[in-house]
């Protein structure tokens, strides 16, 4: 069964500062990742994803991340944050022929002046 | 509708009675999704329908949770005699469902609080 470890469970830094969000997953099948944002008493939507094709994908509003098959990882980059950056935010994985979205445990980021 | 929408927003409720939450999906969508968020435990899957049937509920925590889907649209989840430790903010998401690459956009949640 797969599942989505998110080893940060807090991020704090300054703004314009890079960031990066950690998320390694487990599966022996061939997947679909997702990025999930969380802001302050919103509900969640997603930020991007990976489906294939090229292995780094990019948000609208400057996030990329890269999916490293060897690694089982797709790290969540922004080189430079704004203070309304600040969310949580999840990783999660599709395992193909399967409907079921398993997520991460979140990671909290916080943008400080 | 516009989104997917849940009912109530905040549900508070005595230990030991029965509650129903409420989930209007997207229309058209036909996969519907249950989640949990618990403070420190992420988004922990429950069940998810395609159409009526449920291929996977593993994710329900014990035989007091039970959900259904009717016409293909509107699911209640059902927690009888609810217990301190089923107080958290509860998900709904639907998506199209016949890709696997389609996004699930979520409701934003009823808080269970149970005193």
């Amino acid at each position: 069964a797969q599942s989505v470890t998110q080893l940060d469970s807090q991020v704090p830094v300054f703004e314009e500062a890079p960031v990066e969000l950690r998320c390694n997953y487990s599966s022996s099948v061939s997947v679909y990742l997702f990025w999930y944002v969380q802001y302050p008493n919103q509900g969640l939507q997603l930020l991007l994803k990976y489906l294939s094709g090229s292995t780094l994908v990019e948000s609208i509003n400057g996030f990329e991340a890269e999916f490293n098959k060897s690694q089982t990882s797709f790290h969540l980059r922004k080189p430079s944050v704004h203070i309304s950056d600040t969310a949580e935010y999840f990783c999660a994985v599709r395992e193909g022929g399967s409907e079921k979205l398993v997520f991460g445990k979140g990671t909290k980021l916080t943008v400080n002046p | 509708g516009a989104g997917v929408s849940q009912s109530p927003s905040n549900k508070v409720t005595e230990k030991g009675k029965d509650v129903e939450l409420r989930c209007d999906p997207i229309s058209g969508h036909t996969a519907l999704y249950w989640y949990r968020q618990s403070l420190g435990q992420g988004l922990e899957f429950l069940i998810y329908f395609q159409g009526n049937s449920a291929p996977d509920k593993s994710g329900l925590p014990s035989d007091r949770f039970s959900a259904e889907r009717t016409g293909g649209s509107v699911s209640t989840l059902t927690i009888q005699r609810t217990q301190q430790e089923d107080s958290a903010v509860y998900l709904c998401a639907s998506s199209l469902g016949t890709q696997m690459n389609t996004e699930a956009f979520f409701g934003q949640g009823t808080r269970l609080t149970v005193v």
